[in-house]
């Protein structure tokens, strides 16, 4: 079966610092994989993909992330952080059946100023 | 881009009544949507995969009398919570691919949060 894993329930940087977000997965298959944010009492947004192609995916509001095959995994990255990316980040995978996505347990990020 | 709206975006009920939750994919006609239950700082919990026309799948642990799911149309699903408690509380956020974009991206709605009193 398809998991994923964020090992951190919170990541605090400090505004202009490089940031990453861990997310680590278990998969059969060539692994489809997603990373999206939520705002407060919002949906999810979606951020970048890896389907195929280059392991470094780059995506919305400056965020990219690196897939890595013999780690498993696809943390989440931004070189230098804003206040506004405060928010909850989720790392997801594509489940055994079309399109349905089995998500991470949540990392909060908080960005002070 | 794809928009999936979802109504209401928040509804309090009492203990034993039902509610139903609609979302709509706005600009796409979508064959699939999928619900999640996303408790206070937890994961999304996906409950079940709504298909348009036919019955929709359930995860395991997931009581299919408790949550109703209709998909009607290509274009709306409801699920309906019926003789809700307060454990059923909860935000509950519906997604729906475009299949125009052959991406594989699922777009979500803004949720709906639940209150049982």
């Amino acid at each position: 079966a398809q998991s994923v894993a964020q090992p951190e329930d919170q990541v605090n940087v400090a505004e202009g610092n490089p940031l990453t977000v861990k997310c680590t997965y278990s998969v059969s298959g060539n692994p489809y994989l997603f990373w999206y944010v939520q705002y407060p009492n919002r949906g999810l947004q979606f951020l970048l993909k890896y389907i195929t192609g280059d392991n470094l995916v780059k995506g919305s509001y400056g965020f990219e992330a690196e897939f890595n095959k013999s780690q498993t995994s696809f943390h989440l990255k931004k070189p230098s952080a804003l206040v506004s990316d405060s928010a909850l980040y989720f790392c997801a995978v594509r489940g055994d059946s079309s399109y349905k996505l089995i998500f991470g347990s949540g990392t909060r990020l908080l960005v002070r100023p | 881009g794809a928009v999936v709206s979802q109504h209401p975006s928040w509804v309090i009920c009492k203990s034993g009544t039902s509610v139903k939750i609609e979302c709509r994919s706005l600009d796409f006609q979508a064959t699939t949507m999928f619900w999640y239950r996303q408790f206070p700082k937890k994961s999304l919990m996906l409950m079940a995969t709504s298909n348009e026309g036919s019955k929709a799948t359930y995860e395991q642990g997931v009581e299919k009398d408790k949550f109703l799911i209709n998909h009607a149309s290509l274009t709306l699903s409801t699920l309906t919570v019926t003789s809700a408690h307060p454990e059923d509380s909860s935000f509950y956020i519906c997604s729906a691919r475009d299949p125009r974009s052959g991406a594989n991206v699922l777009t979500f709605g803004a949720g709906s949060r639940l209150t049982v009193l």
